[in-house]
């Protein structure tokens, strides 16, 4: 059973600009979460979709959005790009939602705001 | 708000022995906590999980307890080995918190052959 896959691994971009990041999850799975992950913060949850709707949302600006698709796959975006958006982002799966358990994660996708 | 301390400092242990690692949180008890291993520049996976009612956990060379007197969570990785090295994550989710998970910052172990 292929694993999460996140796309693209690194990127960079300048101040102003904006950014998708897309994720799919494990066959089968429904819901994706996903994170921010930054040395001095840790990892901080951004929010979680579930049958192409929101469920939850972390403290984050409007800045940052997603969006689930029908076949699960998830995209997050992020406008007008700060120096602190330099994070690795992390997205995560499970079954459904209403599970609490193990969280299967992507290897994330490293931006650099430069 | 809850907060949640892991130890900052890295631990550094000798290939063999026995690495505990520490997460304590405040306010209330988590209905289920965590931990997860993290190797440089990838995601986290998962190790175990405790519930709230359940004072220990075991698989292989790994043991979690969690004792809600002292608000703490110790995980043990016995007959530790080099490729035990790598971040550690406790992360908990309390009820009525709709299944947000707080991780903590993580601890750096490092196993010495």
């Amino acid at each position: 059973k292929a694993g999460v896959t996140q796309t693209p691994r690194y990127l960079i971009k300048t101040r102003g600009q904006q950014v998708t990041l897309s994720c799919s999850p494990i066959s089968g799975h429904r819901s994706v979460s996903w994170y921010q992950q930054t040395p001095g913060q840790g990892l901080q949850f951004l929010f979680e979709y579930f049958s192409e709707t929101q469920r939850n949302k972390g403290n984050f600006p409007g800045r940052f959005s997603g969006r689930q698709f029908s076949n699960s796959r998830s995209e997050m975006n992020v406008s007008t790009l700060e120096l602190g958006d330099s994070a690795l982002y992390l997205c995560a799966s499970l079954p459904g939602t209403g599970n609490t358990g193990e969280l299967f994660f992507g290897e994330g996708s490293r931006l650099t705001v430069l | 708000s809850q907060k949640i301390e892991q130890n900052s400092e890295a631990l550094n242990i000798q290939e063999g022995k026995t690495a505990t690692l520490t997460c304590n949180y405040t306010n209330y008890s988590p209905a289920y906590l965590q931990w997860y291993r993290q190797d440089p520049g990838r995601g986290p996976v998962f190790l175990l999980l405790i519930r709230e009612n359940e004072k220990e956990k075991r698989k292989e060379r790994l043991k979690v307890t969690f004792d809600t007197t002292l608000k703490q969570s110790l995980f043990h990785i016995t007959a530790s080995q080099p490729a035990d090295s790598a971040t550690y994550l406790c992360a908990l989710e309390w009820a009525g918190n709709n299944r947000k998970l707080i991780w903590g910052l993580g601890t750096s172990l490092a196993v010495n052959p």
